[in-house]
């Protein structure tokens, strides 16, 4: 079983639609999670990390499911901008060296058409 | 954006070719890496340095080797590749005060092509 499995897509959207992506992780050791936003040739960048308690970012909204081991992305009002592949990321336990990196998902490519 | 500078951007080499990529970030970070992304698959992490004493080495083979003169700075030093090998190749850096998992900022990557 992969460590962080994301649905690849494309999800294409017309502009202000609403989108939600999901991600799974296979290490219920994990405890730092956050989603990286890579542009087309681009590099990854942070977009957000994700609380227990979920957290809202203007339009993004990011939740953590621990039981299930699930991590999710909500984006309203889509703008043409947000078009990217969004990376969902966990650590493990908060030691340093290995148990600290980042596990990376492919990531979900969106696609948001005027 | 120059936090984190790659060096060269593309590279395209032979198989008996030896190459050096080369990272450099401007953040004052004490921990850098290198990722290795291919079409298709997650970012890989191939190595960790964390105050210039590699950390983690991923399994990579040994084509691939790495060198960390000091905080700022990190080479990938590239032999007898193989085709397989062509990917896009990415440094990273972070601020690790130990406790792992804090945000790490990339460069732009270079892409390697061999041929």
């Amino acid at each position: 079983r992969k460590e962080v499995e994301q649905d690849p897509g494309p999800f294409n959207v017309p502009e202000g639609a609403t989108v939600a992506f999901n991600c799974t992780y296979s290490n219920s050791a994990s405890q730092s999670f956050f989603w990286y936003r890579q542009d087309c040739r681009k590099e990854p960048k942070l977009l957000m990390s994700v609380y227990s308690s979920g957290n809202e970012d203007g339009r993004f909204t990011a939740q953590l499911n621990r039981a299930s081991q699930y991590i999710s992305l909500l984006i309203r009002d889509s703008k043409l901008s947000d078009s990217a592949t969004y990376l969902c990321v966990v650590t493990l336990v908060n030691y340093g060296g290995s148990q600290g990196n980042l596990i990376f998902g492919k990531g979900t490519k969106l696609s948001v058409k005027p | 954006e120059t936090g984190v500078t790659q060096t060269p951007r593309h590279l395209v080499m032979g198989m008996t070719n030896k190459k050096s990529l080369k990272c450099e970030q401007h953040l004052g970070h004490n921990a850098m890496y290198w990722y290795k992304q291919s079409a298709k698959k997650p970012l890989e992490l191939m190595f960790v340095y964390n105050f210039k004493e590699q950390t983690e080495n991923n399994s990579v083979p040994s084509r691939f080797s790495p060198e960390c003169p000091n905080s700022s700075h990190l080479f990938l030093h590239l032999h007898t590749l193989q085709p397989e090998d062509s990917a896009l190749y990415l440094c990273a850096s972070s601020q690790d005060m130990g406790g792992g998992g804090y945000e790490q900022y990339f460069g732009p990557g270079t892409r390697l092509t061999v041929t």
